[in-house]
């Protein structure tokens, strides 16, 4: 049992490049999230899927598009990167996206955006 | 607005001290909160949830929740010096209608114990 899966570790972009980082969970977890974390900034919703063939913008939505594959998998990509992408990104995943639902951490994605 | 406030610290005990992390928040239609640990380059992990009010015990982890003062704390026993992390506090904010409510977090208070 992995839990939350995220690839790559690590990438550099130059301005404008486009990537599309993966994330996977094998819990059977209804819910999924893309979280980035900035220093001073916390952890910031960009989007999440309740369910399977739903998405939603969160707080910081701007720049990114996501994906619901299937119910394991939940992709975000950039389109253009920029330098102000750069940031770590976590995605999460929780059973049914409720109040008193506990949400679960992949190891993350460190960005740099040169 | 919505917030989640927490003392950005550092927050410095010795080892096998009590530590106490406080959080406050804005929005008193919430219902859950929840404590996470990160470790420096790692991800959130959940110490503790708390949802009535009172206090939750967990090994040396007791999380206090007050409603009428919109404040959530954490307090860890026996401080060892592993415990050195950034705790989270996150609140469950307004979202969609249904259950689709959305974490509310804190920007974390560092916590150092010293050997």
């Amino acid at each position: 049992n992995a839990g939350v899966t995220q690839t790559p570790k690590f990438q550099v972009l130059k301005t404008g490049q486009s990537m599309t980082l993966q994330c996977a969970q094998d819990m059977n977890h209804n819910s999924m999230y893309w979280y980035r974390q900035d220093p001073g900034m916390g952890l910031r919703l960009i989007y999440y899927s309740a369910s399977e063939g739903t998405t939603d913008k969160g707080e910081v939505p701007n720049g990114y598009n996501v994906s619901r594959l299937n119910k394991r998998e939940f992709s975000l990509r950039l389109e253009s990167a920029a330098p102000s992408q750069t940031s770590v990104y976590f995605c999460a995943s929780s059973m049914v996206g409720g109040a008193t639902d506990t949400q679960y951490f992949g190891p993350g994605t460190r960005l740099t955006v040169l | 607005q919505k917030e989640v406030e927490q003392n950005s610290g550092p927050l410095s005990v010795p080892e096998g001290a009590i530590a106490s992390l406080n959080c406050t928040y804005s929005d008193r239609g919430s219902q859950s909160f929840f404590w996470y640990r990160q470790y420096s380059g790692k991800s959130p992990e959940l110490i503790m949830s708390i949802y009535s009010n009172g206090d939750k015990e967990d090994g040396r982890f007791t999380a206090q929740l007050n409603k009428a003062s919109q404040y959530v704390s954490l307090l860890i026993r026996d401080s060892q010096p592993s415990d050195s992390a950034t705790y989270l506090c996150a609140v469950n904010g307004y979202g969609n209608a249904g259950n689709n409510r959305k974490l509310i977090w804190g920007l974390g208070t560092s916590l150092a114990v010293n050997p």
